[in-house]
């Protein structure tokens, strides 16, 4: 039973548009979200995260946004570079523990 | 430079024998995390320890054993028993940052490949 789904295994995006990430989760008890970018053969790197007392969080070109009621967050990241290009994970933190979804891949295209 | 360690970043070894992933941190962070990754799999957790001579089963845990000595260092092993042991296995610290919440940082990885 999957608490945290990332349901897109793929995104295309022109460079300079905007991309969004999608991410849904069931555990009503998640207080905190997470993104992580994971480039091949490297570990994930943090990239921004929300507490869900916010229902959005900016740090330059990325925000996220929180939709408690609907169970939804989304990273948008505009505008989009080739360096974007990667895996994006999204977590959930409940307790010790932190619940990564199954990822999306980011095609940044020329 | 505060980090994650993990050596070697790739390792070969025959089946049948067991082999130890090494993974340190100088961050000071109390919770450390095993996980494998496999394509179309996400993060999957094998095994994590939130203190010293302490560690509990993740999701994955049959096949592999772990231990928790010093605050620094948490060794995995991967034993003969795993029956799918080729994988990249990824290390992570966290750090506690209000309520219940938790923010990880990763290792580099290492790319275990048995033949």
């Amino acid at each position: 039973d999957q608490q945290v789904k990332q349901n897109s295994p793929s995104l295309s995006v022109q460079e300079g548009r905007i991309s969004i990430l999608n991410c849904d989760y069931t555990n009503s008890m998640f207080d905190y979200f997470l993104w992580y970018k994971k480039y091949p053969a490297e570990g994930p790197t943090f990239l921004i995260s929300i507490s869900s007392i916010k229902d959005k969080n900016e740090d330059g070109r990325f925000t996220v946004f929180l939709n408690k009621s609907a169970k939804h967050l989304s990273l948008h990241i505009v505008p989009s570079q080739p360096g974007d290009s990667a895996v994006y994970f999204c977590a959930a933190s409940a307790d010790d523990k932190i619940i990564f979804g199954k990822g999306t891949r980011l095609h940044i295209l020329p | 430079d505060g980090g994650i360690t993990q050596s070697p970043k790739y390792l070969f070894r025959k089946e049948g024998q067991n082999v130890t992933l090494s993974c340190e941190q100088n961050l000071n962070h109390d919770a450390m995390y095993w996980y494998r990754q496999d394509p179309g799999q996400g993060l999957r957790l094998i095994y994590y320890s939130q203190i010293v001579n302490d560690f509990q089963k993740g999701d994955i845990a049959e096949g592999y054993s772990v231990s928790r000595e010093k605050k620094e260092s948490f060794p995995l092993t991967v034993t003969s028993a795993q029956k799918n042991p080729t994988a990249f296995y990824l290390c992570a610290s966290s750090i506690f940052v209000g309520a219940s919440s938790y923010e990880q940082y990763f290792g580099p990885g290492t790319r275990l490949t048995v033949t």
